[in-house]
């Protein structure tokens, strides 16, 4: 069965400070790739998603970039946060149209 | 651009009754599908329920079923004998071939 692992769980982080979540999937190969941010009591805004190694697509342009080096690795980085950065990240697959999945999520607080 | 509207942020059941959320969405495309996600207070999100625009059998999973109205572009969730387990916040989601555009949620609390 497939699997969704992301981390850290829950990170803080200063202003002006790198990111990096990560986010894998198993038993499944060439899945979409999705990551989401849930602000407190919103619902959730797609940032990117990937349909391949190397092909992200950007939903909302802002200081947040994602990269998908392996198959099944799926990352989110930020070079400098903001505190608008702060949420709850959500990644998720599919490897069919129409349906994802969701990992566990990272809860980040930019201070 | 496909949109999603669920008008009510919060509701309440008491414990054993049957609640009703409502979602109305908006697409111009033929193929797509609906789903519906719970996220409890771990905030996994967890599907609970799709239905294929094609079917015009509305989808049931034990005491969750849906009514789909596709030309009301209309997909309210049922939740029958509603259980503890069951608070969490509701997302409404229309399904496109890459892409899933979700409501803002409704808050369920059931009351013991």
């Amino acid at each position: 069965s497939q699997t969704i692992h992301q981390w850290p769980a829950t990170l803080v982080q200063p202003v002006g400070s790198p990111l990096s979540l990560e986010c894998t999937v198993e038993g499944t190969s060439n899945p979409n790739l999705y990551w989401y941010r849930q602000a407190a009591g919103r619902g959730l805004q797609l940032l990117f998603y990937s349909v391949g190694i190397g092909q992200i697509s950007s939903e909302v342009p802002q200081n947040l970039s994602a990269s998908r080096p392996q198959d099944r690795q799926f990352i989110l980085s930020s070079k400098k946060l903001l505190l608008s950065d702060s949420g709850f990240y959500l990644c998720a697959w599919s490897d069919r149209p129409y349906e994802q999945y969701f990992g566990p999520g990272t809860r980040l607080t930019v201070t | 651009a496909q949109t999603v509207t669920q008008s009510q942020p919060e509701m309440s059941v008491q414990e054993a009754e049957t609640v009703t959320l409502s979602c109305t969405y908006d697409t111009s495309e033929n193929n797509y599908y609906l789903f519906w996600y719970k996220q409890p207070p771990s905030r996994q999100m967890i599907l609970v329920i799709r239905q294929e625009a094609y079917k015009q059998q509305n989808a049931t999973e034990n005491r969750f079923s849906v009514n789909f109205q596709k030309a009301a572009k209309s997909f309210s969730l049922k939740i029958s004998d509603s259980q503890l387990g069951d608070t969490a916040m509701y997302f409404c989601a229309f399904g496109g071939y890459q892409k899933v555009t979700f409501g803002i949620g409704t808050k369920l609390q059931v009351i013991p």
